[in-house]
C-alpha cells in the first residue's frame, strides 16, 4: 500500500525555471512532512520540511506549499540550477506514535543548461 | 564531527550466503533505523532500535532479515541465505530521540548489496 504518492517520477527543467513536484497522502495522522535530497551514491539528506498547521515554508530557492484539506503537498525549487539535479523525495511521519517515515517514489530531476 | 557511517558501501554475495551490513550512528545519537530501497523506488522502512531494544520491526521480512544495536558497537543488519531479490541499497538514519517530538534522522552513505 502506497500511503505517499509522488509525481512526476522524472522532470527536465531549464536552468534558470521552477521544477515542482507533488505528493499526496492518505495517512491523517502524518504530522510532519520532510523532502529529501539525494544525490548519485549517496544517502538522502533532509532539504526543508512542513508542519501541516502551515500553509507554505519557504527557505532560499526551496518552497512547500501544504493543503491540508487536499491531503497534499508540493515541492518548488525556484531559478532552478544544474546543482539541483538529483533525486527528491517526499515523505511522511506520525511523530506521536511511530519514528518511521513514510517515502515517495522519488522524483528524479535533471536541470539542463 | 563525523555523519552516520556505513560499512562496506559496497557489498557482492553469492545466494544463499550471508550478508553483515554495519551501521555507527552520529555521535550522541541513540536511535537507528533501518531503510531499504530497491532499484528506482523510495525507500522503504525495516527496522527502528535504540540500544539493546527492537523499538519496531514491522518493515522486515519475517525470515532471514535481523538486526540489533548492542551496548557497544554499531547496529547490525544481518541477511541470511540471501537471494537475488534482496539486491538493493540499504541505508541506516540516526536520530538522538526517537518518539515524542520530531527530530531528523540523518542518513548515512548506505550499503549497496549485489546477490548474484
Amino acid at each position: 500500500q502506497q500511503q505517499v504518492k509522488q509525481s512526476p517520477q522524472s522532470l527536465i527543467v531549464q536552468k534558470g525555471g521552477i521544477s515542482i513536484i507533488n505528493c499526496a497522502y492518505e495517512n491523517t495522522a502524518f504530522d510532519y512532512f520532510p523532502w529529501y535530497q539525494q544525490f548519485p551514491g549517496k544517502g538522502p539528506a533532509l532539504l526543508i520540511a512542513i508542519r501541516p498547521d502551515v500553509s507554505e515554508k519557504k527557505e532560499g530557492r526551496f518552497t512547500i506549499s501544504f493543503n491540508k484539506s487536499a491531503k497534499q503537498f508540493s515541492l518548488h525549487i525556484m531559478d532552478s540550477q544544474p546543482g539541483d539535479s538529483a533525486t527528491y523525495f517526499c515523505a511522511a511521519i506520525e511523530t506521536g506514535t511511530a519514528s518511521k517515515l513514510t517515502f515517495g517514489t522519488g522524483t528524479r530531476l535533471q536541470v539542463t543548461l | 564531527n563525523a555523519g552516520v557511517m556505513q560499512n562496506p558501501r559496497h557489498l557482492v554475495r553469492r545466494r544463499g550466503q550471508e550478508a553483515r551490513l554495519r551501521c555507527s550512528p552520529m555521535k550522541g545519537h541513540s536511535h537507528v533505523y533501518w531503510y531499504r530501497q530497491l532499484p528506482e523506488e523510495g525507500l522503504k522502512f525495516m527496522v527502528y532500535l535504540q540500544k539493546e531494544n527492537i523499538i519496531d520491526e514491522s518493515g522486515m521480512p519475517k525470515e532471514r532479515f535481523s538486526a540489533e544495536f548492542p551496548k557497544e558497537g554499531p547496529s547490525i543488519l544481518r541477511i541470511q541465505q540471501v537471494v537475488r531479490g534482496d539486491s538493493a541499497a540499504y541505508f541506516c538514519a540516526s536520530s538522538p530521540r526517537g518518539k515524542s517530538s520530531y527530530n531528523e534522522q540523518f542518513f548515512g552513505p548506505g550499503t549497496r548489496l549485489t546477490v548474484l
